[in-house]
Parts: C-alpha cells; sequence; structure tokens
C-alpha cells in the first residue's frame, strides 16, 4: 500500500482563485511529521510547509496553508490567490522518525495556473 | 551560506563507466540522503546516512554506493552505469536523524539543485 497517496495527477486553475492539492497519507505511528515541497519547471525541490503530528493547529506559511485532519489521515495543501508562478509540480510527503530516517514522497500533483 | 550543493550539475556517461556524485552541506545537518527523480516516480531513496559514519539502504540501492565522508558531505557512486540509471539525482539534508521528530524546520529536508544524468 502508498504511504502518501496524491489523488491529482494534473490541475488547471485560474489566477488569483484557491487551490487544493490532495493529500492522504498511510501510518500506524503517533508521531510524524507531513510535508509540502514544490518543484518548479527549473527542477530545484523547494521546501512549502510542514506540520506534526502532535502540532494542534494547522499549519500556515504566506499563501499556504495545511487543511491538517488526523482521523482521516489528510493533509492537503491549500494556496490562497493563486499566482502564475504557482504553476509547478508538488509533493506530498511524510517522515516517521521512530520507524526510520526516511521521507516518503508522493507522485505529485502537477499544477498549471492560468492567466 | 551556501545550504547544499552538487557536483556536477549535468553529465552523460556510457553504459559501464564509473563516477561520483559530490554532495555536500554547510547547515551543519545530521542527515544527508540520495534520490532519484524519474518521470511519473515522484523521489525515490537510494541511501541514507543518520550521522557521521552511518550509511543505510533505501529503496532502490541496487547499483549504488555511499560515503559520508564527514558531516559535511556524501557522495554517491556508480560503479558501472546502466541506462536504467538515467536519472535527475537530488541530494538532500537535515538537521535531525532518527528517532525525533523536533518539529518545523528541524525535521524538513533540505534540497540540492540535481544532477541530471544520462547513460547511453
Amino acid at each position: 500500500a502508498q504511504k502518501i497517496t496524491q489523488t491529482q495527477p494534473g490541475m488547471f486553475v485560474q489566477e488569483k482563485e484557491a487551490v487544493t492539492l490532495d493529500c492522504t497519507y498511510d501510518t500506524s505511528d503517533q508521531s510524524y511529521g507531513l510535508f509540502w515541497y514544490k518543484q518548479p519547471s527549473s527542477g530545484e525541490m523547494i521546501f512549502l510547509i510542514y506540520q506534526g503530528s502532535y502540532d494542534e493547529q494547522n499549519a500556515t506559511e504566506g499563501r499556504y496553508s495545511l487543511n491538517f485532519q488526523k482521523a482521516r489521515k489528510s493533509a492537503n495543501l491549500v494556496i490562497s490567490a493563486s499566482q502564475l508562478g504557482d504553476s509547478a509540480m508538488y509533493f506530498c510527503a511524510m517522515r516517521e522518525p521512530y520507524r526510520d530516517d526516511k521521507i516518503i514522497f508522493g507522485k505529485g500533483t502537477r499544477l498549471h495556473i492560468l492567466p | 551560506n551556501a545550504g547544499v550543493t552538487q557536483t556536477p550539475k549535468f553529465q552523460v556517461l556510457k553504459t559501464g563507466q564509473s563516477m561520483t556524485l559530490q554532495c555536500a552541506q554547510d547547515m551543519n545537518h545530521n542527515s544527508m540522503y540520495w534520490y532519484r527523480q524519474d518521470p511519473g516516480m515522484g523521489l525515490r531513496l537510494i541511501y541514507y546516512s543518520a550521522s557521521e559514519g552511518t550509511t543505510d539502504k533505501g529503496e532502490v540501492p541496487n547499483g549504488y554506493n555511499v560515503s559520508r565522508l564527514n558531516k559535511r558531505e556524501f557522495s554517491l557512486r556508480l560503479e558501472s552505469a546502466a541506462p536504467s540509471q538515467t536519472s535527475v539525482y537530488f541530494c538532500a539534508s537535515s538537521e535531525v536523524g532518527e528517532g525525533l521528530l523536533a518539529g518545523g524546520s528541524r525535521d524538513t529536508q533540505y534540497f540540492g539543485p540535481g544532477t541530471r544524468l544520462t547513460v547511453l
């Protein structure tokens, strides 16, 4: 079974609209971390936002927020007021520190922002 | 503060040739990682090093070796390159290691710019 599932291979969104990128995860651990990364066409991996499993509030970083629903094992990324520069590949990832030191990545969602 | 640096940026090899990809970080991080990225496959972990002097296999270690030379440097070696190793290779580092969930930036992995490798 996949540890990280991103069900949207591609999305098209109009500029200035809000975007939700879906991510579900699978773990039996109580302690874990969830991450979102952005990969623009230039290829670099850019860290966006982090949510710890014990964090009571949803993480926010500027226009990015993480809609963390622990019972549903869901960690959706919300981008408010999308911009053309948000067009990129987005990866959800999880770390289970008491299992090993790895981060497991989902297969990604390609987001296209339309002018 | 350069973060994570990788050399080379691009490389073309012939089948059977060997090469070493270099990675260095200047953030005093404990853990370092090597990933490969193939179309439609996301990132897959090749090897990682939770601390200086230790290395462990990831999801796809076959055909690769690694060396954690010191706290800063973590190299990936292809002894006999194969076309199936054509990929983009990323090095990453993070502050914390196994067994810890420190929160926020301390758990986060920071990536180098990548090496695009083609094996003919």
